[in-house]
């Protein structure tokens, strides 16, 4: 099994353009998180879903936009980049409010 | 918000000392964990502590749980280099979320 798997890894963007976050799971799990990571910050919930077809907006969704048409797959979208969302971003999975699996993570810069 | 916030912010100690870390949260939960984040990676499930329970252990690991207090302490026994992490506490609010504070740096000294 690939667990929660991330892609792409790495990515620079400049201020204005779009992009997509890809996070897959292979465990048939219901919920899947996205959070973003910063320095002494801990980490944000951005968004979440608790099953296919559903979406929740967390503590800091402004600016993105998720989709979740696959139980599988769970998409963070970036309309418009903003420096301010230069981050290190971070999906995960559980079966419940309970332990989370995560993924590698995908280092953003927005120039 | 922070839901919880660990303290110390760092800690270094050498090799085969324990290391204890300490979280702190808001309200009420039924439930925290805690993670293990190795530089540059995902963060890693450790333990999970219910609210009806005081302590629990695994493998060098021992958490315990103070629900009048609103803390829980991590516990890493004799450890070892590869312990040198960051942990995170997290915890359940109302709904399907968790709430991480924002960590202790581990630093384990060979």
């Amino acid at each position: 099994n690939a667990g929660v798997t991330q892609t792409p890894k790495f990515r620079v963007l400049k201020t204005g353009q779009s992009m997509t976050l890809l996070c897959a799971q292979d465990m048939n799990h219901e919920y899947m998180y996205w959070y973003r990571q910063d320095p002494g910050m801990g980490l944000r919930l951005i968004h979440y879903s608790v099953g296919e077809g559903t979406t929740a907006k967390g503590e800091v969704p402004d600016g993105y936009n998720v989709s979740r048409l696959k139980k599988q797959n769970f998409l963070l979208g970036l309309e418009s980049a903003a420096p301010s969302q230069t981050s290190v971003y971070f999906c995960a999975s559980s079966y419940s409010i309970s332990e989370q699996y995560f993924g590698p993570g995908t280092r953003l810069t927005v120039t | 918000s922070q839901q919880g916030e660990e303290d110390p912010q760092a800690l270094s100690i050498q090799e085969g000392e324990n290391a204890t870390m300490n979280c702190s949260y808001k309200t009420s939960i039924n439930n925290l964990q805690w993670y293990r984040q190795n530089s540059g990676r995902g963060l890693v499930h450790l333990i999970l502590i219910r609210s009806n329970e005081r302590e629990k252990h695994s493998g060098r690991l021992r958490v315990t749980l103070d629900t009048s207090k609103k803390s829980s302490s991590l516990l890493i026994t004799a450890s070892r280099a590869a312990d040198t992490a960051s942990y995170f506490c997290a915890t359940d609010e109302a709904g399907n979320k968790l709430v991480f504070g924002a960590g202790t740096i581990l630093r384990v000294k060979s």
